[in-house]
């Protein structure tokens, strides 16, 4: 069973528009949540990261809304860029203090010119 | 910002031959991390490291896998011997803390096992 789940698959937006990438989990346990950006050929990189006992993390255009209740969580683009195309992983992390992430299968955004 | 370098960053093997990948993690992080992907989709863990223990290991971590840190050096990443479902690309990474902390990622090998 996939602890960590992403959807859409692909997601394509104009310049300007907002991108939103859903992402879901199963473990109650998770309270860490770090999304990554994975350009092609490089290594993900830490965008933005959420607590469970937060329910709104925003850093500049990036923002992600929590739902605890339901084990959601989204992470909105606004004014979306040409340079914002990319893979968008959202993982979490749980009270193990090991440090292991467990990745959702990504979101690959193209903002369109 | 702090870097984990990998190297190399393509090898190609022969199957049943044994493969090192090397890691340089930021200079000051404690906990080190192994994970796979396949064909750019999920990022699946593989083990963590800390204190010179294997404090984590995924079904992924075969008995053919290992991992060390000797003298504070390079970590890597050992396969001995390697098999054609091992061709993926690796990705090292360090962390100052094990909870709660931004893990930062090397840009990967790429293996190919032929």
């Amino acid at each position: 069973q996939q602890q960590v789940r992403q959807s859409p698959q692909s997601l394509t937006v104009w310049e300007g528009e907002t991108a939103i990438l859903n992402c879901s989990y199963e473990d109650s346990t998770f309270n860490y949540f770090p999304w990554y950006q994975q350009f092609p050929g490089e290594g993900p990189a830490l965008l933005i990261s959420i607590r469970s006992v937060s329910d709104k993390k925003e850093d500049g255009r990036f923002t992600i809304f929590f739902n605890k209740r339901e084990k959601k969580l989204s992470l909105h683009i606004t004014d979306s860029q040409p340079g914002d195309s990319a893979t968008y992983f959202c993982a979490a992390s749980g009270n193990t203090n090991t440090g292991k992430l467990t990745f959702g299968d990504g979101t690959v955004l193209t903002v369109k010119p | 910002g702090p870097k984990v370098l990998q190297i190399p960053s393509h090898q190609i093997i022969d199957m049943g031959q044994m493969v090192t990948l090397n890691c340089d993690p930021v200079s000051n992080h404690l906990y080190f991390y192994w994970y796979k992907q396949i064909l750019g989709q999920q990022m699946e863990f593989l083990v963590n490291f800390y204190n010179g223990k294997v404090m984590e290991k995924s079904k992924l971590f075969k008995d053919q896998f290992s991992v060390e840190r000797p003298d504070g050096s390079y970590f890597t990443l050992k396969i001995q011997p390697t098999a054609l479902e091992d061709s993926a690309v690796y990705f090292c990474a360090s962390s100052f803390a094990g909870s709660d902390t931004e893990v930062f990622f090397g840009k990967g090998t790429r293996l190919t096992v032929v």
